[in-house]
């Protein structure tokens, strides 16, 4: 079955950098592209970034742009997401999510989520 | 960007009763939009796509409707297992914006 786990997440300082990974099963990752959603403590869904199931095409939030990076590794059904100069702000469960197939140009929904990992950002 | 709204923001209900939640964009999304239910400590679920198609799995009792720039998710008969969050997104645009959630609990 379709399974997505997160990783990386933990408590870092303001200002430092993370890596959160998710690794994917039971699909061929190749051939989807790959959402990061994240979700403050008590507060609602915000999406953070997208993939092409190549890699050919990235697009982020307005709030992390420039600081985030995300990417994949097609040999290792793996993707990443890097962050840099992490702020309180940034503190949420993060979830990777895999892109639907019935989308508007190559904007798809999210039809299979991981678990998420916990990202804290404190001094 | 597109900004989207959901109402109400709380709904109390009983089991059995009909539920209707409202999801309105700034600007028209066509029918691209999603539904997801979210309980506490658990990732979200998909219910609906592209407005009104249903995610495989998904109890016939959820019914999605719209285009454009208003949308509604419907429950026909709620069960036990519907008391949670629930939230809509567009993916028109690659800002893939969700609504603030509507939380349904229990009259």
């Amino acid at each position: 079955q379709v399974q997505l786990v997160e990783s990386g997440g933990g408590v870092v300082q303001p200002g430092r950098s993370l890596r959160l990974s998710c690794s994917t099963s039971g699909f061929s990752f190749s051939n989807y592209g790959i959402h990061w959603v994240r979700q403050a403590p008590g507060k609602g869904l915000e999406w953070v970034a997208v993939i092409w199931y190549d890699g050919s095409n990235k697009y982020y939030a307005d709030s992390v742009k420039g600081r985030f990076t995300i990417s994949r590794d097609n040999s290792k059904n793996t993707l990443y997401l890097q962050m840099n100069s992490l702020r309180a702000e940034d503190t949420a469960v993060y979830y990777c999510a895999r892109a639907g197939n019935v989308c508007s140009g190559g904007s798809c929904y999210s039809d299979y989520w991981g678990q998420g990992t916990l990202v804290t950002v404190s001094s | 960007d597109i900004q989207m709204t959901q109402s109400p923001s709380t709904l109390s209900a009983s089991v059995g009763d009909r539920v209707t939640i409202t999801c309105r964009a700034s600007q028209s999304i066509s029918v691209w939009l999603a539904w997801y239910q979210q309980k506490p400590g658990k990732a979200p679920n998909l219910l609906i796509y592209k407005a009104s198609s249903l995610e495989s799995g998904v109890p016939s009792r959820f019914s999605g409707s719209g285009s454009g720039t208003e949308f509604t998710l419907t429950i026909s008969s709620l069960q036990p297992d519907d008391f949670a969050t629930y939230y809509c997104q567009q993916y028109n645009s690659f800002s893939f914006t969700f609504g603030p959630g509507t939380k349904v609990d229990m009259k």
